[in-house]
């Protein structure tokens, strides 16, 4: 089966600019998180989605955002790009509880902001 | 404050030797998951682990849960070229339906031929 497929693959950006990533699950998984991956912090958590509806929300200030339509596939969005904003962000899915039994990930999209 | 630390940070060895990878933590995890990563790649989930002293194995790599579901190691036999790669190590701390994953530091193992 398809696995979770994310979009674009690579990005470059302007500081100040917003940007819009997008993310396709695994077909039948409802729960959709998004993480931030850099070489300083590692894996940070975003948000996760389930059903349309913002379950859990991690520590990031408010230009980050994201949604989920009723097809499970989700955006997330980062506004006002500042420079420490480029990062690998990985979004990943799972049936219905990821956090207990496992994700499924995505390839990641390449953010940088120059 | 990093909520889960593992150790080594790097390690590097030769192709046949073991290995261990360590995840610690001060708090208590009800499941704890283990994901390898390659260069360019998203992780790849490795094993879940729920119970305290469970321990699972998956051919060469052996997983372990601490008693106390604190802390957690991955035990390589034989390594090869093949498990080269970033380990890193994920627990969720139960909020009531409110779980996170949250991932701990990584151990980026190469394996030398």
């Amino acid at each position: 089966k398809a696995g979770v497929t994310q979009t674009p693959r690579y990005l470059i950006k302007t500081r100040g600019q917003q940007v819009t990533l997008s993310c396709s699950p695994i077909s039948g998984h409802r729960s959709v998180s998004w993480y931030q991956q850099t070489p300083g912090q590692g894996l940070q958590f975003l948000f996760e989605y389930f059903s349309e509806t913002q379950r859990n929300k991690g520590n990031f200030p408010g230009r980050f955002s994201g949604r989920q339509f009723s097809n499970s596939r989700s955006e997330m969005n980062v506004s006002t790009l500042e420079l420490g904003d480029s990062a690998l962000y990985l979004c990943a899915s799972s049936r219905w509880d990821g956090a207990n039994y496992g994700y499924t990930f995505g390839s990641g999209t390449r953010l940088t902001v120059v | 404050t990093q909520l889960l630390e593992q150790s080594p940070q790097f390690l590097s060895i030769q192709e046949g030797e073991n290995l261990t990878v360590y995840c610690n933590s001060s708090s208590v995890f009800s499941s704890l998951q283990w994901y390898r990563q390659e260069p360019g790649e998203g992780p790849v989930l490795l094993v879940t682990v729920v119970t305290g002293g469970e321990v699972k194995k998956l051919k060469r790599l052996t997983f372990q849960f601490g008693d106390a579901r604190k802390d957690s190691s991955l035990h390589i036999t034989a390594a090869q070229t093949g498990d080269t790669g970033l380990y890193l190590c994920a627990g969720t701390i139960s909020n009531f339906g409110n779980e996170k994953l949250t991932f701990g530091t990584g151990t980026r193992l190469t394996i030398i031929p």
